[in-house]
């Protein structure tokens, strides 16, 4: 089992709509969550860090929390083409020097 | 505010041959991460410094693989020998004192070994 495991996609949607991406994660321990998103050919940039259960908004961006599930997700509103990139997952591991094991990541298309 | 800077952002070499890349952390974080990147995957960990001091290294940070961090500013990541396994981006993070994990990416460095 993958420590961090999100679907690959990819995901489509239509401009305007919900898109909806998930993450699932092994270590019980772990604490902090967060989202990347990262457009082909460039490096990750943060978008979203989540802390304790529930949801935290952010502008058009959501992200959820069940640590009982061990599950985190990204919630995009309103969604736009400039939105259409890969989306990480980044937990980083109980008892470790404040590394991040990222997700394989979900390519997202928002289609105008 | 200025962010992670790296360089070069692009290095091609041949296999055998030695490289070296720079990170410039945000001025005021004072831990550093070093990731590599190969396509279809997200960023794999390889050493981390706070201040100068390395605390750690993955596994996959073979003998080749040395990074360095004088005085707690600048980072270096050299690879010796390198093969053609080793093409990938290589990413430089930094983040500053507090409790959060909260990293922020330079642009990278893609590195191609032919």
């Amino acid at each position: 089992q993958k420590e961090v495991e999100q679907n690959s996609g990819p995901l489509s949607v239509p401009e305007g709509a919900i898109a909806s991406l998930n993450c699932t994660y092994s270590d019980r321990g772990s604490q902090s969550f967060f989202w990347y998103r990262q457009y082909s050919g460039k490096s990750p940039e943060l978008i979203m860090s989540i802390y304790s259960n529930g949801d935290k908004e952010d502008g058009r961006f959501t992200a959820q929390l069940n640590k009982a599930s061990q599950y985190v997700s990204l919630l995009i509103r309103d969604s736009q083409p400039s939105d259409s990139a890969t989306y990480l997952c980044a937990v980083p591991p109980s008892g470790s020097a404040r590394q991040l094991t990222f997700g394989s990541g979900t390519q997202l298309t928002v289609l105008p | 505010d200025t962010g992670v800077s790296q360089n070069p952002r692009h290095k091609i070499t041949k296999r055998g041959q030695n490289v070296t890349f720079r990170c410039d952390p945000i001025s005021e974080h004072n831990r550093l991460y070093w990731y590599r990147q190969t396509l279809g995957q997200g960023p794999e960990f390889l050493t981390y410094f706070q201040n100068e001091a390395q605390l750690e290294k993955s596994r996959l940070l073979s003998d080749r693989f040395s990074a360095e961090r004088p005085k707690g500013s600048f980072s270096t990541l050299e690879i010796q020998r390198t093969e053609q396994g080793d093409s990938a981006m290589y990413l430089c993070a930094s983040s500053d004192r507090s409790s959060s994990y909260e990293q922020y990416f330079g642009p990278g460095t893609r590195l191609t070994v032919t």
